[in-house]
């Protein structure tokens, strides 16, 4: 079955030190992967986006991450937190199950992100 | 245009009651799909469509639940005779489509549903 894990419920960083988030996937043949956030009272916000390439991927508001296919993982990091970081973060992966080229998405739990000053 | 609206933001009714819900996708996106999102969960989707036909369906979607897009914009998502457990977040998306291309989707701010 398709799945996505995110193994830590919350993640507590002070600001200026470089955070990551962790996201592993399982998907039958090759994932395509995204990352988002949501702040309270507010829908969620598109990160950034794994396809093919390149391992390391850039996306909005200076996060990064990184695609290792060996370990199965997406890993979001930022090299220096900012509070106003603080959030809900998402990954996600699209579902391969469905047909099409544009298939829904399966989210993980999401993980805390709490940037104390 | 800026984004995907959703309407209303929060809905209280009593169970048994029938509740429908209103998204409007970003103009030039042809997929819109409506997911569901419950306290501590990550979202689940329920269903999607491409301009004004539904192409796929959850097994989260029951009999009581329908959706709509009748002319290829806005989307309405109805639940009949709601149930407590419906309560949740309702959230809606869209994304652009292209051969072989793989797009983001853009999320609405939600629904809250309670249903007491």
């Amino acid at each position: 079955a398709q799945s996505v894990a995110q193994p830590e419920d919350q993640v507590n960083v002070a600001e200026g030190n470089p955070l990551t988030v962790k996201c592993t996937y399982s998907v039958s043949g090759n994932p395509y992967l995204f990352w988002y956030v949501q702040y309270p009272n507010r829908g969620l916000q598109f990160l950034l986006k794994y396809i093919t390439g390149d391992n390391l991927v850039k996306g909005s508001y200076g996060f990064e991450a990184e695609f290792n296919k060996s370990q199965t993982s997406f890993h979001l990091k930022k090299p220096s937190a900012l509070v106003s970081d603080s959030a809900l973060y998402f990954c996600a992966v699209r579902d391969m199950n469905y047909g099409g080229s544009q298939g829904n998405l399966i989210f993980g739990k999401g993980t805390k992100l709490s940037v104390k000053p | 245009d800026t984004g995907v609206s959703q309407d209303p933001r929060h809905k209280i009714t009593k169970r048994g009651q029938n509740v429908t819900f209103r998204c409007d996708p970003i103009s030039e996106h042809n997929r819109l799909y409506w997911y569901r999102q419950t306290l501590g969960q990550g979202p689940e989707f329920l269903t999607y469509f491409q301009n004004e036909a539904q192409l796929e369906k959850s097994r989260l979607l029951s009999d009581r639940f329908s959706a709509e897009r009748p002319k290829g914009s806005f989307s309405t998502l109805e639940i009949q005779r709601t149930e407590q457990g419906d309560s949740a977040m309702y959230l809606c998306a869209s994304s652009d489509t292209g051969t072989g291309l793989i797009y983001e989707q853009y999320f609405g701010p939600g629904t809250r549903l309670t249903v007491t």
